[in-house]
């Protein structure tokens, strides 16, 4: 069984800070790893995702998260926040044979502050 | 593509009655998933299709609850009488499924509230 765990449920950072949100996984078997974003009244939408090759991944509006195996965690960062990035982030992970069927973790509201 | 649509927005019903949900996916993927968000929680899988053929269901899908996906087009997740504990945002995605298409394309979700 595959399970994600986000450390969090809220973060709050100045605009212009790094915006950090921690997703640690697990899973038996090679893990494909997920960043979606979810705005207020809207579907969630993916951010960037790692399934295999470089283990950092590059995203939509700036954000970034690194695969490390070591320490089975995909950690989302953006070096300096937006207004606009107020919104729930999730973490997902999937395996490789059913790449598309997902376990979210429980979600990190992220507030930006002026 | 003009995006994944799920009908209705918003669905309030009483208890012991049954509730129909509908998702149209983009059109050209073939897979669809039935996912349920409950408050301060991530989503929770419940099943998905690989174009008509139900391929997977979750544990959490009662025998209360049915999907279909007629023709392989759009689908609907049917709850016969419902509890309050179904009260939750049923979430419909879709995606062309295979190798780097592991994309999901979420609706905006039905938010189902049972009195």
């Amino acid at each position: 069984a595959q399970s994600v765990t986000q450390l969090g449920s809220h973060v709050s950072v100045s605009e212009g800070a790094l915006v950090l949100l921690r997703c640690n996984y697990s899973s038996s078997v090679p893990p494909y790893l997920f960043w979606y974003v979810q705005y207020p009244n809207q579907g969630l939408q993916l951010l960037l995702k790692y399934t295999t090759g470089a283990t950092l991944v590059k995203g939509i509006n700036g954000f970034e998260a690194e695969f490390k195996k070591s320490e089975t965690s995909f950690h989302l960062t953006k070096p300096s926040a937006h207004m606009s990035d107020a919104a729930e982030y999730f973490c997902a992970v999937s395996d490789s044979g059913t790449a598309s069927k997902l376990t979210f973790g429980t979600g990190t509201r992220l507030q930006v502050t002026l | 593509d003009t995006g994944v649509s799920q009908n209705p927005r918003h669905k309030i019903t009483k208890r012991g009655q049954n509730v129909t949900f509908r998702c149209d996916p983009i059109s050209e993927h073939n897979r669809l998933y039935w996912y349920r968000q409950t408050l301060g929680q991530g989503p929770e899988f419940l099943t998905y299709f690989q174009n008509e053929a139900q391929l997977e269901k979750s544990r959490l899908l009662s025998d209360r609850f049915s999907a279909e996906r007629p023709k392989g087009s759009f689908s609907t997740l049917e709850i016969q009488r419902t509890e309050q504990g179904d009260s939750a945002m049923y979430l419909c995605a879709s995606s062309l499924g295979g190798a780097g298409n592991e994309k999901l394309f979420f609706g905006s979700g039905t938010q189902l509230s049972v009195l």
